[in-house]
């Protein structure tokens, strides 16, 4: 099946700093990525909507000031997480879509903000 | 809100029995439903798919059952594996593709030996 990459897999940083999370589809195209969070034990929650050249769509409770998203070509969308907070530690995963149906998934970024 | 749930947290089975999760979804438009595996600190893996027009839906150990009257979805997995544990996610959507997903809450599968 069709691969998405997602890089870092884990990062640390300190509280009030960014950090920047990329999303690569490395075999097709993606004109669509999504990205979700995951806190231990839950289930994926959507935060966004990222369409290629244009502006992201957010989730209702999702600050887009603080998860700003950038969507600059088909195969990459990345995620940056702005003045990190340790609440703000959790497990981020991006999907592209492939075709109509199928939406793969890239392995995850553990982010903990110290 | 619409939501998908799930009704064990956690199941146990031996290996080489049968497992069967299941999954209940509330919004009657949903018309396209996907089990994902979830193995510790990894996104989701595709396991299979099934759209509102069927009721069974077969892959290679797995089967997906659609009982749209009562809203209800099962992951039958034959034969279990010590490979197949991981967290078992049901998703849907009502835009018929795999855009917008909405994931239940998960289910913990562990095999025993």
């Amino acid at each position: 099946g069709a691969v998405v990459s997602q890089h870092p897999s884990r990062v640390i940083c300190k509280s009030g700093t960014s950090v920047k999370i990329e999303c690569r589809s490395l075999d097709f195209q993606a004109t669509t990525m999504f990205w979700y969070r995951q806190f231990p034990k839950q289930s994926l929650m959507l935060m966004a909507t990222s369409n290629e050249g244009s502006k992201a769509t957010y989730e209702q409770g999702v600050e887009k000031d603080k998860f700003l998203i950038n969507h600059a070509s088909l195969t990459l969308s990345t995620l940056t997480v702005t003045s990190a907070h340790p609440e703000d530690s959790s497990f981020y995963i991006c999907s592209g879509n492939h075709g109509v149906t199928e939406a793969f998934f890239g392995q995850g970024t553990r982010l903990t903000v110290v | 809100g619409e939501s998908v749930g799930l009704h064990l947290p956690t199941l146990s089975v031996q290996e080489g029995d049968n497992s069967i999760i299941n999954c209940a979804y509330s919004n009657s438009a949903s018309d396209y439903f996907i089990w994902y595996k979830q193995e510790s600190g990894k996104g989701p893996q595709f396991i299979i798919d099934i759209r509102s027009n069927m009721d069974k839906r077969q892959g290679q150990r797995v089967t997906v059952l659609l009982n749209k009257t009562v809203k209800h979805l099962s992951l039958q997995i034959a034969a279990t594996q010590p490979g197949d544990s991981a967290v078992y996610f049901c998703a849907e959507t009502s835009s018929g593709s795999a855009r917008q997903l909405t994931f239940g809450s998960g289910t913990q599968l562990t095999v025993l030996p």
